[in-house]
């Protein structure tokens, strides 16, 4: 079955790190484009970062420098490391995949992340 | 950035109307255009994409139309699992896919 699990969400102090992690099956992340999109509690959606294929990494400005994408090919699994984590990072996290590129045409549950002291 | 802007941010419908999202990007993204599906508690469901193309297993009273700056998604006869909100999002200013702020479609 092709999925997306992601899992590693918690509840964090503000200026801390959480890694979140997105084990996928059915599928290669490696030859894909992957993303992940955050939901703030009622709030829209909001794209954080994608990684192409050939292992470049983009992030919105609202992360840069404080997140990282990266995927373990072996483990066909995608990655979100979260550092100087604030409260306005509290966010359901989804992973997706890109296909062709251009669409996310699937996604995983998500994973609550909260940040608070 | 391309902005995406929806309207209505709200609305209210019964079953068997039929409905019309509005989304308008701040500059002309062709047909790079998505739209999705969001229940609560659930991950949003890819519905249409590049515009006016129905991803497999989404039923057909769903369309998309559209080009340009100004898109619409259209629900020909609303049923009860309908009621959700909807998300346009661009696709052709990549690496960034910026969303719309989201459409909730409630009952009437």
């Amino acid at each position: 079955e092709v999925q997306l699990v992601e899992s590693g969400g918690g509840l964090v102090q503000p200026g801390g790190s959480l890694r979140l992690s997105c084990a996928a099956s059915g599928f290669t992340v490696s030859s894909n484009y992957m993303s992940w999109v955050r939901q703030a509690p009622g709030k829209g959606l909001e794209w954080v970062s994608v990684i192409y294929s050939g292992g470049s990494t983009y992030y919105a400005d609202s992360v840069k420098g404080r997140f990282t994408i990266s995927r373990h090919n072996s483990k066909n699994t995608l990655y979100l490391q979260m550092n100087s984590l604030r409260a306005e990072d509290t966010a359901v996290y989804y992973c997706a995949r890109v296909y062709p590129r251009r669409y996310f045409d699937l996604w995983g549950r998500g994973t609550l992340v909260t940040v608070s002291s | 950035d391309i902005q995406m802007t929806q309207s209505p941010s709200s609305l209210s419908a019964s079953v068997g109307d039929r409905v019309t999202i509005t989304c308008r990007a701040s500059q002309s993204i062709s047909s790079y255009l998505n739209w999705y599906q969001q229940k609560p508690g659930k991950a949003p469901k890819l519905l249409i994409y590049a515009a006016s193309s129905l991803q497999s297993g989404v039923p057909s009273r769903f369309s998309g139309s559209g080009s340009g700056t100004d898109f619409t998604l259209t629900i020909s006869s609303l049923q009860p699992e309908d009621f959700a909100t909807y998300y346009c999002q661009q696709s052709y200013s990549t690496p960034g896919y910026g969303f719309g702020q989201g459409t909730k479609l409630e009952i009437k």
